[in-house]
């Protein structure tokens, strides 16, 4: 099975920041990869699929990037709003293994 | 609009089972796979697996091979996961979610099982 790994586990940024986040697969998935950010007590929301794809709705401060094995969530100008934890998933096929999550704070 | 709604929270006992109900609105039923992912307090999101509303077929992650089943009842457009031989491992919030192809766009309000003896 292809595993996900996701980095850093938390991170700590004051407003205005660029964020990154890296999630790295174990083999090749061909940008089948999403980005979900769950808020605390609340359900996940899609963010990003295709990789680099934005759901409609999703402020254009959140972009995706990537290919092959390694991908990117960036925030470019981080916001109060965004204190969440965020998840990687590959769905090139069964099992749609999720990274291990990145918890994002404010500083 | 698209919505996912669950059933209510469980309790149950170390090997009792538990099922589970997700029932969509707002678009053709047999038109999407649902995923269901748990996840356990304060943990991570865990993929259990996926049903074809219209064909009933199944996929599961083998972590719950054997214990797992997943089902549809297309007249009254509701899916199913049961969870048997219950452990207290197994407490955890269950979600289902609408599988585009692209992503799980829309989830359920999620399910809370508690195994306790």
């Amino acid at each position: 099975d292809i595993q996900m790994t996701q980095s850093p586990s938390s991170l700590s940024a004051s407003v205005g920041d660029r964020v990154t986040i890296t999630c790295r697969a174990s083999q090749g998935i061909s940008n089948y990869l999403a980005w979900y950010q769950q808020k605390p007590g609340k359900v996940p929301k899609l963010l990003i699929y295709a990789a680099s794809t934005l759901q409609s709705g999703v402020p254009s401060r959140f972009s995706g990037s990537g290919s092959g094995t390694d991908y990117t969530l960036t925030i470019s100008s981080l916001q109060p709003e965004d204190v969440a934890t965020y998840y990687c998933q590959k769905y090139n096929g069964a099992p749609y293994s999720f990274g291990r999550g990145t918890k994002l704070e404010i500083k | 609009q698209v919505q996912l709604v669950q059933s209510g929270a469980e309790v149950k006992k170390p090997g009792a089972s538990v099922k589970v109900s997700c029932k969509p609105s707002g678009y053709t039923f047999t038109d999407y796979y649902l995923q269901w992912v748990r996840q356990d307090p304060g943990q991570g999101l865990e993929w259990m697996g996926w049903i074809n509303p219209k064909s009933g077929g199944t996929n599961y992650a083998q972590k719950f091979q054997g214990r797992v089943t997943m089902t549809r009842d297309t007249s009254i457009s509701t899916v199913y996961l049961e969870l048997s031989r219950l452990i207290s491992d197994d407490t955890a919030v269950y979600y289902c979610a609408r599988d585009v192809e692209d992503g799980m766009d829309v989830w359920g309000q999620g399910t809370t099982v508690t195994v306790s003896s």
